[in-house]
């Protein structure tokens, strides 16, 4: 069992490089979700999808984008790395609104 | 403003001990959820409750709704329990504590 997959698990970027981070679940969720996540702070929400072909934004949404063109993916872009986007992100899906979530296990990324 | 705090932040447990952890939450729920994150980084999910209280194992979480309360209890604490403990609050989105980190001393 699968669950949520997320790719990659560690990337460095240099200032102003670009990246896509991949995540696939595979247990027909409608609710997908990308955090990140920083010492000494809650999981924080980036963009979330409520179903395919929608997104909306989060908590913390500038200098990302998302796309859900098929339901069971979620795609994580970051157009214009900067040192300020360093963290760990987590992928997690979710059957309803407030149902338990499921993550993926997360993709260290450093921006230098 | 934080709409979820726990307590205590950092934890240091000899093995067999008992062990709370508190959540308070400021916003009205649909259901508050104990997560579970391993040093490797992944996060699990241990409870989601929305009243009363739940057991899995040596683990139990309870809920106080008047009093916006809830507490993760493991009993007779074991090294591998070591983890960061998550509280969450689930409404039409979620709130997370910032985690309780869990070390038990063998």
């Amino acid at each position: 069992n699968a669950g949520v997959t997320q790719t990659p698990k560690f990337r460095v970027l240099k200032t102003g490089q670009s990246m896509t981070l991949l995540c696939a679940q595979d247990m027909n969720h409608e609710y997908m979700y990308w955090y990140r996540q920083d010492p000494g702070m809650g999981l924080r929400l980036i963009h979330y999808s409520v179903g395919e072909g929608t997104t909306a934004k989060g908590e913390v949404p500038d200098g990302y984008n998302v796309s859900r063109l098929k339901k069971q993916n979620f795609l994580l872009g970051l157009e214009s790395a900067a040192p300020s986007q360093t963290s760990v992100y987590f992928c997690a899906s979710s059957y309803e609104g407030f149902s338990p979530l499921h993550f993926g296990n997360g993709t260290r990324l450093t921006v230098t | 403003k934080n709409e979820v705090e726990q307590s205590p932040q950092n934890l240091t447990a000899q093995e067999g001990e008992f062990i709370t952890i508190n959540c308070s939450y400021s916003v009205g729920i649909s259901a508050l959820h104990w997560l579970q994150q391993h040093p490797g980084g992944g996060i699990v999910s241990l409870f989601m409750l929305s009243s009363g209280k739940k057991k899995h194992g040596r683990l139990i979480a309870t809920i106080n709704i008047q009093e916006k309360h809830s507490s993760l209890h493991i009993t007779a604490s074991h090294p591998r329990d070591s983890a960061v403990y998550i509280c969450a609050a689930s409404t039409n989105q979620f709130y997370f504590g910032t985690g309780t980190s869990l070390t038990v001393i063998p």
